[in-house]
C-alpha cells in the first residue's frame, strides 16, 4: 500500500532563517506531488505542483521554493522566512491519472517567530 | 480564491442524527471531492463524484451533485461522535489537471 511521509511535524524557527520541508512516497511510481498551505481556520491554499521530477509549478507567487530531486520525494524551501509564512504545511500526492483522490501527509506546524 | 465554498460554516448536532454540508462552486468541473480533516492533522479522501454522477453513497454518506446549480452536498447519517471534524470539497476544474482548490470547510460537532 501506498503511504507518505512528511517532516518535520513541528518547528519554530525565526525570521529570516531558512526552511526545509521534506515529504516521501511509497508504494508508487511517478505520483503527481503537491504542497498546499492551511492558515489558522481557513481552506487549502495550493502552493505547488509537480508531474515528475523537476517539474514544478508554482501556483501562487511567493517566499518559497519547492524541488523534485527523486520521483517520489518533495521538498519545499525558503531561503528566508517571514512572519506571514506561518501555517500548516501539507504534502499530498495522487497517482497520474486524470481523475484521482489526493492524498495527504500528516501536515508540519511551522510557527515563524 | 476559493472555488468551494461550504456552508453551513459550523454545524453542531445531536449524536444519532444526520448531518447536511453544502458546498457550492463556479468554475465547470471533471470532478468533486469531499475531504474529512481532524484537528490539527492531515485531510482524509472520503467520496468522489465525476461531473457526469448525480449522487454516490458510502457507508453513511452520501454526495450528490447538481453542475446546473453549481453545488453539492455531503450528508452523513446517523452521525456519531468520532464524525466531529471539519469537512472540505474540493473541485477539479476542467482543464484543471488534477490540481483541487479546496473551500473553507464546515466544522462538525457531534454530541453526545
Amino acid at each position: 500500500s501506498q503511504t507518505i511521509h512528511q517532516w518535520p511535524a513541528t518547528l519554530v524557527q525565526p525570521v529570516g532563517s531558512p526552511l526545509s520541508l521534506e515529504c516521501t512516497v511509497e508504494g508508487t511510481s511517478n505520483p503527481n506531488l503537491y504542497w498546499y498551505r492551511q492558515a489558522a481556520g481557513r481552506g487549502l491554499q495550493l502552493l505547488f505542483y509537480s508531474v515528475g521530477i523537476g517539474q514544478i509549478s508554482s501556483e501562487v507567487p511567493q517566499n518559497l521554493s519547492a524541488s523534485r530531486p527523486q520521483d517520489r520525494q518533495f521538498i519545499l524551501s525558503s531561503k528566508k522566512l517571514l512572519l506571514s509564512d506561518s501555517g500548516f504545511y501539507l504534502c499530498a500526492w495522487s497517482s497520474d491519472r486524470a481523475v484521482s483522490p489526493i492524498y495527504f501527509g500528516e501536515g508540519s506546524w511551522l510557527t515563524v517567530v | 480564491s476559493q472555488q468551494g465554498e461550504e456552508d453551513p460554516q459550523a454545524l453542531s448536532i445531536q449524536e444519532g442524527e444526520n448531518a447536511t454540508m453544502n458546498c457550492s462552486y463556479k468554475t465547470s468541473i471533471n470532478n468533486l471531492q469531499w475531504y474529512r480533516q481532524n484537528s490539527g492533522r492531515g485531510l482524509v479522501h472520503l467520496i468522489l463524484i465525476r461531473s457526469n454522477e448525480r449522487e454516490k453513497h458510502s457507508g453513511r454518506l452520501r454526495v450528490t451533485l447538481d453542475t446546473s446549480k453549481k453545488s453539492s452536498s455531503l450528508l452523513i447519517t446517523a452521525s456519531r461522535a468520532a464524525d466531529t471534524a471539519s469537512y472540505f470539497c474540493a473541485t477539479d476544474r476542467t482543464g484543471g489537471g488534477n490540481k483541487l482548490t479546496f473551500g473553507t470547510g464546515t466544522q462538525l460537532k457531534v454530541e453526545l
